[in-house]
């Protein structure tokens, strides 16, 4: 069975502070991609940052990368210099072969300022 | 505009009427889905479809069908609406080329 696992519920970090939201997951695949998707008040769904299992470099846009570690399937999302904009809720989600996801429960993080 | 489109955004209805949520897309892609999504509990998948042709129960499909009715159009119905399948619904599609899901604006439905 495939699961991902979002221990965080809720985070809070002050504004221009770095914060690292936390996500495991658990498959018994080889080749799959991984996600981090933002979900602000509007509820539409944004892609942050996306990582190939394959890829042994971390990816980064912008503000946000991620700490991908294969072997022990984890898969954070650190935000730099966090904004108020960044308020929402951070689903991580991964994909397996044939397009299937499995997301988090979610971390909804607020941005105080 | 927007690539994907879900409509109503909104919408009240009472128990055991029959509901029809509508997912339209300017994307091109072949692939589209049905998620739910409840508070503590993420996105759950319903159905998912890879062609017109091609149609695949998800995780959660007691209680819901689906219509795919074009390469671009993809419908979600609850033949008898009950509370528990109050939620907020979202539409994705995606490419067999690409890994990337990307999601409609979403449809809050409250079933009274």
């Amino acid at each position: 069975a495939q699961t991902v696992t979002q221990s965080q519920p809720e985070m809070s970090v002050q504004e221009a502070e770095t914060v690292t939201l936390s996500c495991t997951y658990d498959t018994s695949e080889n080749n799959y991609y991984l996600f981090w998707y933002k979900q602000p008040p509007s509820r539409q769904m944004i892609l942050v940052i996306r990582q190939e299992a394959y890829k042994q470099q971390n990816a980064t846009e912008n503000r946000f990368s991620v700490n991908f570690q294969k072997a022990a399937k984890s898969f954070s999302l650190k935000i730099s210099d966090s904004q108020l904009g960044d308020t929402a809720m951070y689903f991580c989600a991964f994909m397996v072969t044939g397009n299937q996801f499995y997301f988090g429960t979610g971390t909804s993080l607020t941005v105080i300022p | 505009d927007a690539d994907v489109t879900q409509t109503p955004r909104n919408r009240i209805t009472k128990t055991g009427k029959r509901i029809m949520l509508e997912c339209s897309q300017t994307k091109g892609h072949d692939r589209m889905y049905w998620y739910r999504q409840d508070p503590g509990l993420g996105l759950r998948l319903i159905y998912y479809s890879f062609d017109v042709k091609d149609i695949n129960k998800g995780e959660i499909s007691d209680g819901y069908s689906v219509s795919r009715q074009a390469q671009a159009k993809f419908s979600l119905s609850l033949e008898s609406a009950i509370p528990n399948q109050t939620a907020l619904y979202f539409c994705a599609t995606s490419a067999h080329y690409t890994d990337t899901q990307y999601f409609g604006p979403g449809t809050r439905l409250t079933v009274l």
